[in-house]
């Protein structure tokens, strides 16, 4: 009930292409949609966040998808570059930013 | 400039040994939290704590202990309990109870098994 489903677990891009990341969730009671951006030995920093209540949301390259029927949302980067190589984490709140349920991640590669 | 600071960045426990993880905040967040990462885990809510001492335990709180003194610092004791301590740690803060609001995150520190 409380966990977040991340796919796929490595992506690798070209440069200039899209990059899809997908999560579902069950608790339907979840009302914050974060996602994380994090490279190697530094913390994961917020990307852009979504709630239920709009169905997309978009900052520059990153769009976020929001279907809240079907429990799931996704992480679009438009043009993606080799500078947006990192981990990316979607997670899930209830009621505000406490307790945050993770998904387990998607490295990302994009090649030059 | 505002954030929070972890210390130390890497650090070693002996077999039966305690060690403690340092984390501080000057962004006056209410809330601070401690997760634990593993290679294709994701982040795992080990405490939080939302006021001054007052903590919560997490999804994986056995081996761990936390106290929370002050506003600014909530420090995490990795005990000889934690039969796996070999992470990546992270201590993270928010303003509680305000829809919207994200965590931020420190730098991390890593913990290996001498």
């Amino acid at each position: 009930q409380q966990q977040v489903k991340q796919s796929p677990q490595s992506l690798i891009v070209q440069k200039g292409g899209i990059s899809i990341i997908n999560c579902a969730y069950e608790n339907t009671a979840f009302d914050y949609f974060p996602w994380y951006q994090q490279f190697p030995g530094k913390g994961p920093a917020l990307l852009i966040a979504i709630r239920p209540d709009v169905s997309e949301k978009k900052e520059g390259r990153f769009t976020i998808s929001f279907n809240k029927s079907a429990k799931q949302f996704s992480l679009h980067i438009m043009d993606s570059q080799p500078g947006d190589s990192a981990t990316y984490f979607c997670a899930a709140g209830q009621g505000g930013s406490e307790k945050l349920v993770f998904g387990k991640g998607t490295k990302l590669t994009v090649n030059p | 400039d505002g954030g929070i600071t972890q210390s130390p960045k890497y650090l070693f426990r002996k077999e039966g040994q305690n060690v403690t993880l340092s984390c501080e905040q000057n962004l006056n967040h209410d809330a601070m939290y401690w997760y634990r990462q593993d290679p294709g885990q994701g982040l795992r809510l080990i405490y939080y704590s939302q006021i001054v001492n007052d903590f919560q335990k997490g999804d994986i709180a056995e081996g761990y202990s936390v106290s929370r003194e002050k506003k600014e610092s909530f420090p995490l004791t990795v005990t000889s309990a934690q039969k796996n301590p070999t992470a990546f740690y992270l201590c993270a803060s928010s303003i509680w109870r305000e829809v919207g609001q994200p965590q931020h995150f420190g730098d991390g520190t890593r913990l290996s098994i001498l």
